[in-house]
């Protein structure tokens, strides 16, 4: 069974702080990772991707990937009340058929 | 980047009817993805629908309930048969691009009464 696992909050932070948000998944040979983040009654949209170990800025993002420990998070820097979506991890299995799956979802919530 | 209409954006419909979702890419792809994803839940992945070959489903979809079809690199339709209203959810579809992201259809937004 190839699993993403995520904590699902709701995550509250102030405006201003750093955001931490953590996604484990099942299968060792997966290669690639994606951040999505989805407002409510919208179709997720892709933040980050990432494809080797270590850590990925853009902007007030940062991707970091642990593939021993099978570990992926996401870092929001300087929080706002905007960034306040559910994010999703998702990480292609490639063992067997190929599949796109979504971990469980974070909720996040930047209080002003 | 690919663009992904998917229509209807809802509907409402009685039980014991069938819905079908359609989903056109603007460029050729060569996988597409099938997500329901249920009220405060995230994508459960119900199959992979690839051109000229059966879908796969995923464990707890079968293809009575939701079939699938893919005639072209650009197209494909999932039917949601037999509906109750444990079906009511938004379902989308995908095309990845390669091994990078993601692409997603608007949604549909169905309701089943």
């Amino acid at each position: 069974q190839k699993e993403v696992e995520q904590n699902s909050g709701p995550l509250s932070v102030p405006e201003g702080a750093i955001a931490s948000l953590n996604c484990t998944y099942s299968d060792r040979v997966s290669q690639s990772f994606f951040w999505y983040r989805q407002y409510s009654g919208k179709s997720p949209e892709l933040i980050m991707s990432i494809y080797s170990n270590g850590d990925k800025e853009d902007g007030r993002f940062t991707a970091q990937l642990n593939k021993a420990s099978q570990y992926v998070s996401l870092l929001i820097r300087d929080s706002q009340p905007s960034d306040s979506a559910t994010y999703l991890c998702a990480v292609v299995f490639t063992s067997g058929t190929y599949k796109y799956i979504f971990g469980t979802g974070t909720r996040l919530k930047v209080l002003a | 980047s690919a663009v992904i209409s998917q229509k209807p954006s809802r509907d409402i419909c009685q039980r014991g009817t069938s819905l079908t979702i359609q989903c056109q890419v603007d460029s050729q792809v060569t996988m597409m993805f099938w997500y329901r994803q249920q009220p405060g839940q995230s994508l459960t992945l119900i199959a992979t629908a690839n051109q000229g070959s059966e879908a796969t489903y995923e464990s707890g979809f079968v293809i009575d309930k939701f079939p699938i079809s893919r005639p072209n690199l650009t197209f494909s339709t999932l039917t949601v048969s037999n509906m109750s209203p444990e079906d009511s959810s938004i379902y989308l579809c995908s095309a990845p691009n390669g091994d990078t992201e993601a692409f997603f259809g608007q949604g549909t937004r169905l309701t089943v009464v």
